[in-house]
């Protein structure tokens, strides 16, 4: 069953970049979108970006400026880097396996499944 | 962006009990509506996917309905294991965005 790993600093300070990356074990890393999602203390949950393994990735534009989304199929990982980070960008951050599938009788439909556990960034002056 | 609304925002039920939360698009996204559970400090975990099917292993209790822009996700005979937090999503297009949650709190 395919498992999802957040990994990355868990303290950072105003207007330094924040690299994360997430490691996936027992699963294939093709034929899939992976993303990333964030959710600030005691918020809701934000999507910040996928990029599928064709290499066509989407942003989020309240973000677009300032992240970049990579993958390493060799590794199967794949990252996340946010620049400029200010409080406002404290969060969980989770990585997840994006699934689309052609539904019997339906169309194709895509959904988060799993999730990583998620990895808390504190940024502070 | 399609913004997604979700309600009530908090809710109190017994053990055995039937609750239905409520989730209303900006605009039709037909049948591209999720719906993930979350419990405190773990990750969002998917119960239904295309507005209305089952994610394996998922107990069948859960059950979405919906299409356009009004879901319902709806858990008969509540558990003591489903107080959590409830958040549907639009996988119609991006940005995926995902409605505020609702708190599902034992009465």
């Amino acid at each position: 069953q395919v498992q999802l790993q957040e990994s990355g600093p868990g303290l950072m300070k105003t207007a330094e970049t924040l690299s994360l990356t997430c490691s996936v074990s027992d699963g294939s890393i093709s034929s899939y979108y992976w993303s990333w999602i964030r959710q600030p203390p005691g918020k809701g949950l934000e999507w910040i970006g996928d990029i599928y393994y064709s290499g066509i990735i989407h942003y989020n534009a309240s973000l677009k400026s300032r992240v970049t989304i990579s993958l390493d199929t060799s590794k199967k990982q794949f990252s996340l880097r946010l620049s400029f980070v200010t409080a406002a960008d404290t969060a969980v951050y989770y990585c997840a396996r994006g699934v689309e599938q052609w539904l019997v009788g339906r169309n194709q439909y895509n959904w988060f499944d799993p999730w990583g556990q998620g990895t808390l960034v504190t940024v502070s002056s | 962006d399609i913004e997604m609304t979700q309600s009530p925002s908090s809710l109190s039920a017994s053990v055995g009990d039937r609750v239905t939360i409520t989730c209303r698009a900006s605009r039709s996204i037909s049948s591209y509506l999720n719906w993930y559970q979350q419990k405190p400090g773990k990750a969002p975990n998917l119960l239904i996917y295309a507005a209305s099917s089952l994610q394996s292993e998922v107990p069948s209790r859960f059950s979405g309905s919906g299409s356009g822009t009004d879901f319902t996700l709806t858990i008969s005979n509540l558990q003591p294991e489903d107080f959590a937090t409830y958040y549907c999503q639009q996988s119609y297009i991006t940005p995926r965005t995902f409605g505020q949650g609702t708190k599902l709190e034992i009465k």
